[in-house]
This record gives C-alpha cells, sequence and structure tokens, in this order.
C-alpha cells in the first residue's frame, strides 16, 4: 500500500494547520500511523506514534487523528511557531511489518 | 540516554556492496522488545524502509530491496550491520538506524544522525 501525503502546506504562526496522510489500500484503522518532524539538517524525531500519542517533550499542540471514512490520519498543529517549520513523514505498516512511509509534506510557516 | 551512532564507507563504488554499521549505546540490542532498523532518504527525497532485525536473527525487509540486502546483529558488539549489494547511483542516500518499537505498533525511535553514501566511480 502507499501513504499519500499533500507535498507542502504552509500557514501563519499562532494558526493551525492539518496534514493529511491517505492509505490507499487497507484500513488505515488497522495499523498505527506514526508522524515524524524532520528540520533540514537533522534527523527525523516522532511527534506522534500510535494514531494520537505523543512523545515526552512533544507539545500538546501537535496531535493525530484517524478518519476512517476518509482511510486517512492527519496530523494537527495548533499555535503554529516557527520552529514547527519542517517536513512531516506519516508511517504505518502492513500485516507482515512491512513498514511504509509517505511521501512527506513540507510545513512553512509564514 | 539512548544512542544510535552509524558508521561506514562515505563513498562506494558502483557494482560493489555497500556496507555500514550502527553502534548502539545506553541500551542493549537484546531488549525483548525492540527491533532495529534501517531507513534511507535519497538527496532531496523522502523516506524509505529497509529493513529490521530483532536480536536473535529474525528480519524483515522491504520488498523493493529484499534481493540486494542483508541485516544482521551482533550482540557481543551491541551492534547492527546493513549490507546493500549491487548499488548503483540511485542508492545514493543518507542512511540511518533506528530503535523499531514493536510492542504496540512498529515505528521508529530514536534515529541515529545518519550517514551519507555516495554511490560513484
Amino acid at each position: 500500500f502507499m501513504l499519500t501525503q499533500p507535498h507542502s502546506v504552509s500557514e501563519s504562526p499562532g494558526k493551525t494547520v492539518t496534514i493529511s496522510c491517505t492509505r490507499s489500500s487497507g484500513s488505515i484503522a488497522t495499523n498505527f500511523v506514526q508522524w515524524y518532524q524532520q528540520r533540514p539538517g537533522s534527523s527525523p524525531t516522532t511527534v506522534i506514534y500510535e494514531d494520537n500519542q505523543r512523545p515526552s517533550g512533544v507539545p500538546d499542540r501537535f496531535s493525530g487523528f484517524i478518519d476512517s471514512s476518509s482511510n486517512s490520519a492527519s496530523l494537527t498543529i495548533s499555535g503554529l511557531e516557527p520552529e514547527d517549520e519542517a517536513e512531516y513523514y506519516c508511517q504505518s505498516y502492513d500485516s507482515n511489518n512491512h513498514v511504509v512511509f509517505g511521501g512527506g509534506t513540507k510545513l512553512t510557516v509564514l | 540516554q539512548l544512542q544510535l551512532q552509524e558508521s561506514g564507507p562515505g563513498l562506494v563504488k558502483p557494482s560493489e556492496t555497500l556496507s555500514l554499521t550502527c553502534t548502539v549505546s545506553g541500551d542493549s540490542v537484546r531488549s525483548d522488545n525492540y527491533y532495529w532498523g534501517w531507513i534511507r532518504q535519497s538527496p532531496g527525497k523522502g523516506l524509505e524502509w529497509i529493513g529490521s532485525i530483532y536480536y536473535s536473527g529474525s528480519t524483515s525487509y522491504n520488498p523493493s530491496l529484499k534481493s540486494r540486502v542483508t541485516i544482521s546483529v551482533d550482540t557481543s558488539k551491541n551492534q547492527f550491520s546493513l549490507n546493500l549489494n549491487s548499488v548503483t547511483a540511485a542508492d545514493t542516500a543518507v542512511f540511518y538506524c533506528a530503535r523499531v518499537v514493536v510492542v504496540s505498533g512498529n515505528w521508529f525511535d530514536p534515529w541515529g544522525q545518519g550517514t551519507l553514501v555516495t554511490v560513484s566511480s
């Protein structure tokens, strides 16, 4: 299966942005979805795991949702800050534990 | 604090084998709840999972790379390694190693800093 993300999104500081991740086949709800943030020149870090869980240290401005009706996951970032500008990747897996990443979404905080 | 560090040649010739090692500190590769994985990122591109390994030696590979990939683990050195054979320029990428949380879900945390491997003659 594939995970499809928008190539880019942009929003102003203080606003809220949502990044979608659509699964091409199989139910999005069957296997957990994770979200990673990658700033330029850095390794990815986890901002959401198991669909909607935040690792310690990740602000509650970050939230994850699953929408079975659209077979998609979404990452919502509220109260945007300049430091949120980064590439965001969704990730899931199949019944054979084969991992799939989305293509990434570049978030620009205007 | 768990840390992972990739090491290996930064330049590999076409048709040869790319070999990288990930050294784990702050945790044991023998941990029951974790696999250990490799991910790559071609310049300016997205993330691609290569494969993962359990300390017992059980592996899972990306079907698109499976014919060329071998991942192994050395518990005595607390390391795991990646071999990718018959490389071409398309294999040029930053290679990351990461711990794979499999108790619930299948996700990567933390990641190493990454190492750039260029395939060129």
